[in-house]
């Protein structure tokens, strides 16, 4: 069974860090691509960023780019998401996400909370 | 960036109905590129659709998607009490970023 598990969240004043972390299980990690997606409080989903099988290529989106950074562990299946200089405005449960062959996100986490403020 | 708007914004309607959401694109999407989501509160996403018409693992053939070029459709044939729900569109493209509809919420009438 595939699964993925997010860890990491929590309360972060503006300004500082947090490095969130998505275990997975069930399936070769290794073969997959892999996103982080987020969701406000009440509001849809954004994509936030994706990393190629090997974690050679990475893409982020322009409200995340130079302050967040997506890497994996495949030797221990894990994905990461290094978050830097966060913003009230970053406030969000942080889904992981696999990638279905370049064309859907097939599986997902179950979130973490992620809040931003002082 | 590719901007995709659903319609209608919220869908009133009682079990047994068909229900039919629609998702437009700010420019061409290939169908092989286009995806559907349905999120219950508190959950997370899960994938209905994929390559505009190909239903996910384990997804109920009431659920059918269609479209192409600008314009998607998913259509619910029987509601269920399961499905009301919020449905997302998606768009994968070629490059990031891989954007969102704003969702339509599916409410019990």
């Amino acid at each position: 069974e595939v699964q993925l598990v997010e860890s990491g969240g929590g309360l972060v004043q503006p300004g500082g860090s947090l490095r969130l972390s998505c275990a997975a299980s069930g399936f070769t990690f290794s073969s997959y691509w892999m996103h982080w997606v987020r969701q406000a409080p009440g509001k849809g989903l954004v994509w936030v960023s994706r990393i190629d099988s090997d974690g050679s290529s990475t893409s982020y989106a322009d409200s995340v780019k130079g302050r967040f950074t997506i890497s994996r562990d495949n030797a221990k299946n894990t994905l990461y998401l290094q978050m830097n200089s966060l913003r009230a405005e970053d406030t969000a449960v942080y889904y992981c996400a696999r990638d279905l062959r370049l064309r859907a996100f097939d599986y997902w986490g179950q979130g973490t909370l992620v809040t931003v403020s002082s | 960036e590719i901007v995709l708007t659903q319609s209608p914004g919220t869908l009133s309607l009682s079990p047994g109905e068909r229900a039919t959401l629609s998702c437009r694109a700010s420019q061409s999407v290939s169908s092989s590129y286009s995806a559907w989501y349905q999120q219950k509160p508190g959950q997370a996403p899960r994938l209905l659709i994929y390559g505009a018409s190909s239903r996910a693992t384990g997804i109920p053939d009431r659920f059918s998607g269609s479209g192409s070029g600008t314009d998607f459709t998913l259509t619910i044939s029987r509601l269920e009490p399961e499905d009301f729900a919020v449905y997302y569109c998606q768009q994968y493209g070629s490059s990031p970023p891989y954007t969102f509809g704003q969702g339509t919420k599916l409410e019990i009438k």
